[in-house]
């Protein structure tokens, strides 16, 4: 069984302080690797995918991967409380997605 | 471009009626794929399409049938709807064009309660 964990939450910050959200995987042979945003109610919503071990960097988002440690991350900086919403890691097996989880993050004003 | 539409967005059944969940897309993506969200539990795949005239099993298909009726429909059923399919129901697709890019889009969902 391939499995993707992420830490429940929630995880509290204060507005405008970096959030780090972290998800290790099980599959070894896995080559693509995504963070889903998911407000209450709403379908989740692709916000970063990631192929290559290192740092990407789109806007506020940095996604980090590590192959070897089986383990991808997901940093907001200038948290905003409109980023409160629960996020979803998900890694390729194959033709499929297997996804964690979910943590909810939740940024105080 | 719509991007994915499901059909309907609420649904209330009696436990042994029978449904279909309707999902379409414009994104002219090959994959399709039908999960399932319920609380505690993440997304969990219940059937998927790898392009169209073919349909696959996910993680938890017991009770569920699909259709892919064209390039563009991903249809759910449940045959006999039982409490234990009260769940969030959501559609994504995936254009999947080779190697190992799978991003996939979501459709808003259909929130069914099965009494």
């Amino acid at each position: 069984q391939k499995e993707v964990e992420q830490n429940s939450g929630p995880l509290s910050v204060p507005e405008g302080a970096i959030a780090s959200l972290n998800c290790t995987y099980s599959d070894r042979v896995s080559q693509s690797f995504f963070w889903y945003r998911q407000y209450s109610g709403k379908s989740p919503e692709l916000i970063m995918s990631i192929y290559s071990n290192g740092d990407k960097e789109d806007g506020r988002f940095t996604a980090q991967l590590n192959k070897a440690s089986q383990y991808v991350s997901l940093l907001i900086r200038d948290s905003q409380p409109s980023d409160s919403a629960t996020y979803l890691c998900a890694v390729d097996a194959g033709n499929m997605l297997t996804f964690g989880g979910g943590t909810r993050l939740m940024v105080k004003p | 471009n719509a991007g994915v539409t499901q059909t309907p967005k609420f649904q209330v059944l009696k436990t042994g009626q029978s449904m279909t969940l309707q999902c379409a897309q414009d994104m002219n993506h090959n994959s399709m794929y039908w999960y399932r969200q319920d609380p505690g539990m993440g997304l969990r795949l219940i059937y998927y399409s790898a392009s169209e005239g073919t349909t696959d099993k996910g993680e938890v298909p017991n009770g569920y049938n699909v259709s892919r009726l064209n390039k563009r429909e991903f249809s759910l059923r449940l045959e006999s709807a039982a409490p234990s399919q009260t769940s969030v129901y959501f559609c994504a697709t995936s254009s999947l064009a080779g190697g190992p890019a799978n991003e996939q889009f979501f459709g808003p969902g259909t929130r069914l309660t099965v009494l």
